[in-house]
């Protein structure tokens, strides 16, 4: 039972490098989602998605990109680290609200460091 | 701009007490609020409330929620060391269904 797998769940990188967050889900879920957490501030919502090969900006967009090329990956990038996006990242993923009203599930998180 | 707000912060409380926790929300197109414990990692899921005035309970745990006054408060009685923990509220929105957090609840609950 995987649910939702983050992958890494560690990284340091160095200012300006860049990376991708891979998230995966087993659950057949149209809905995915990736939020940062940092102290004091909750989840807030980088970008989400509706389902396959759409995405959408959620509240905080800016110097990440993401794609849904595939209904169960939804992949996070970050093209220039910057240390203002050292942050726990955290994917979730739900049903549509036609289908069930449903929480959304989360991943155990990556916590990514840039120096 | 669609708002979640908790209160309080944080909160330190003995073994056996009883706490309440506060969630006010301002979104537009409603759908339902949720509310989340979070330890050390992902958060785990506690209730999902979409109508007003019915009460939701888990052993210690109850929440309700009021559509009118744009809150829900979630109650934990007889505390345990257990649950300290960061509580997260979240609304969902209809439409597009986003979740919006608010910044959570940091309790601690001492021996």
């Amino acid at each position: 039972n995987a649910g939702v797998t983050q992958t890494p769940k560690f990284r340091v990188l160095k200012t300006g490098q860049s990376m991708t967050l891979l998230c995966a889900q087993d659950m057949n879920h149209e809905y995915m989602y990736w939020y940062r957490q940092d102290p004091g501030m909750g989840l807030r919502l980088i970008h989400y998605s509706v389902g396959e090969g759409t995405t959408a900006k959620g509240e905080v967009p800016d110097g990440y990109n993401v794609s849904r090329l595939k209904k169960q990956n939804f992949l996070l990038g970050l093209e220039s680290a910057a240390p203002s996006q050292t942050s726990v990242y955290f994917c979730a993923s739900s049903y549509p609200e036609s289908f069930l009203d449903t929480e959304a599930f989360f991943g155990q998180g990556t916590r990514l460091t840039v120096v | 701009e669609d708002k979640v707000v908790q209160s309080p912060l944080s909160l330190v409380v003995h073994e056996g007490d009883t706490v309440t926790l506060n969630c006010s929300y301002e979104v537009t197109n409603f759908r339902s609020l949720l509310w989340y414990k979070q330890e050390k990692k992902a958060p785990t899921f506690l209730f999902m409330l979409t109508s007003s005035g019915i009460e939701k309970k888990s052993g210690r745990l109850s929440s309700i929620l009021d559509k009118k006054e744009l809150f829900s408060i979630l109650n934990i009685t007889a505390t345990q060391t257990g649950d300290s923990a960061i509580y997260l509220c979240a609304v969902g929105t209809s439409g597009t269904y986003k979740y919006i957090f608010g910044t959570g609840t940091r309790l601690k609950v001492l021996a």
